[in-house]
């Protein structure tokens, strides 16, 4: 039980386009669903934590308009980033709690902007 | 400001060995301290946790080892293969809040190699 998925697990776009990355908790319904970043062989970084059907509360430096969260259900929530450039190329992973302390974390999605 | 410091970066053990990483916090309001191990490529899998009120927690061949005067905790492999090379991280969070779930303040990470 409590697996997370993600989709899609690669994705190569060209700077200056939007991709959106779509975080699905399979067995169980997310109370909480937290959104990290990790550059090559460093630790998990948040980005941003959500709740289904209220505003993400970001992490300061990140920005909000530039990486859209939408928690639109339970078992769904969605990174947008918007205007990709190179610089957002990293591993993007999300996870989520079912209301105690453990967070399940899913496969991770890797972005390359070109 | 880094809460939650790890230690080494790297380490390797030879099989059947013991691995020992180590974490010290400074939030004395953590009160649950998670292990995550990763594969290259892959996301975070919970290894094992502990809270504050035990000072010892054992799976298997994983156990955590908890000082709360000192606010340190370490993860012990025994036994340690091939397989477990990883990276492993420590983590803390404090109790959940309405909005701010089971926050999660992680380690930098260890390397970790078993050589056969």
């Amino acid at each position: 039980g409590a697996v997370v998925s993600q989709h899609p697990s690669r994705v190569i776009c060209k700077s200056g386009t939007s991709v959106k990355i779509e975080c699905r908790s399979l067995d169980f319904q997310a109370t909480t669903m937290f959104w990290y970043r990790q550059f090559p062989k460093q630790s998990l970084m948040l980005m941003a934590t959500s709740n289904e059907g209220s505003k993400a509360t970001y992490e300061q430096g990140v920005e909000k308009d530039k990486f859209l969260i939408n928690h639109a259900s339970l078992t769904l929530s969605t990174l947008t980033v918007t205007s990709a450039h190179p610089e957002d190329s990293s591993f993007y992973i999300c996870s989520a709690d079912l209301g105690g302390d453990t967070q399940y974390f899913g496969p991770g999605t890797r972005l390359t902007v070109l | 400001q880094q809460q939650v410091k790890q230690s080494p970066q790297s380490l390797i053990v030879q099989k059947g060995g013991i691995s020992i990483i180590n974490c010290a916090y400074e939030n004395t309001a953590f009160d649950y301290f998670p292990w995550y191990q990763q594969f290259p490529g892959k996301g975070p899998a919970l290894l094992i946790a502990i809270r504050p009120d035990v000072s010892e927690k054992k799976e298997g061949r994983f156990t955590i080892s908890f000082n709360k005067s000192a606010k340190q905790f370490s993860l012990h492999i025994m036994d340690s293969q091939p397989g477990d090379s990883a990276t492993y991280f420590c983590a803390a969070s404090r109790a959940r809040g309405v909005t701010s779930g089971s926050r999660l303040t992680f380690g930098e990470g260890t390397q970790l190699t078993v050589n056969p």
